[in-house]
């Protein structure tokens, strides 16, 4: 079964420092990795895609990388600002694509604060 | 280009009674999907469809069914709630389950008294 961990669960930094989200998966048969970004009271919003065939992709102060082999993906926010504030989640697939079973499973999140 | 829709917004309902929400994904999406969060649980999958056909369902009693129509406008019923179903539900679409970028819509958010 897929598990999905994330750390830290929360962060506050000042506003202007770059920081680093972790998202950790048991299994490492996926086929991508997809993080999110929720704010209080609201939907999911896609922040970036990564394929299984991808290390990295980037948009804007963000990027994010995959490494299957370890189980793990990490988020960098470069240069954080207070609308940076939201939890960020990250989610991989409940199973290898030839199971058909493409839903997703998803990481408890992190809690990111930037403080003015 | 309009977003995924869900409807209603917010919603109270009593212990044992039925309830069924309402989701329109984005124009030519085919795939939807369902999900619950909760402050305890987080995200929990519910059902995928894809063409009308249910694709996967998550580990839910059968009390939670969806379906899908021929537009891809997806709904899903909870019957006989129970205090422990009050959550935020989420639709999400994407152009098709093979892996592309999945959109969320604003959910909606139940609460069983």
């Amino acid at each position: 079964k897929q598990e999905v961990t994330q750390i830290p669960a929360a962060l506050s930094v000042p506003e202007g420092e770059n920081l680093v989200l972790n998202c950790s998966f048991t299994d490492s048969a996926i086929y991508n990795l997809q993080w999110f970004r929720q704010d209080p009271g609201k939907g999911l919003t896609s922040l970036l895609l990564i394929q299984s065939s991808q290390r990295e992709q980037t948009s804007g102060r963000l990027n994010a990388s995959l490494d299957k082999s370890s189980g793990r993906s990490t988020l960098y926010i470069a240069a954080s600002q207070p609308g940076d504030s939201a939890t960020y989640l990250c989610a991989v697939p409940l199973g290898p694509m030839d199971t058909g079973r493409r839903a997703l499973t998803f990481g408890s999140g992190t809690r990111l604060q930037v403080q003015p | 280009k309009a977003g995924v829709t869900q409807t209603p917004r917010y919603l109270i309902k009593t212990r044992g009674q039925q309830v069924t929400l309402s989701c329109s994904p984005i124009s030519g999406h085919r795939s939807v999907s369902w999900y619950q969060q909760t402050p305890g649980q987080g995200l929990q999958f519910l059902f995928e469809y894809f063409s009308e056909t249910q694709r996967n369902k998550g580990n839910f009693p059968g009390r939670f069914s969806g379906r899908q129509f021929s537009n891809s406008r997806s709904e899903m019923n909870v019957s006989t709630l129970e205090l422990g179903d009050s959550a935020l539900y989420l639709c999400a679409s994407s152009l098709d389950p093979y892996g592309n970028t999945i959109y969320f819509g604003e959910g909606s958010w139940l609460t069983v008294v």
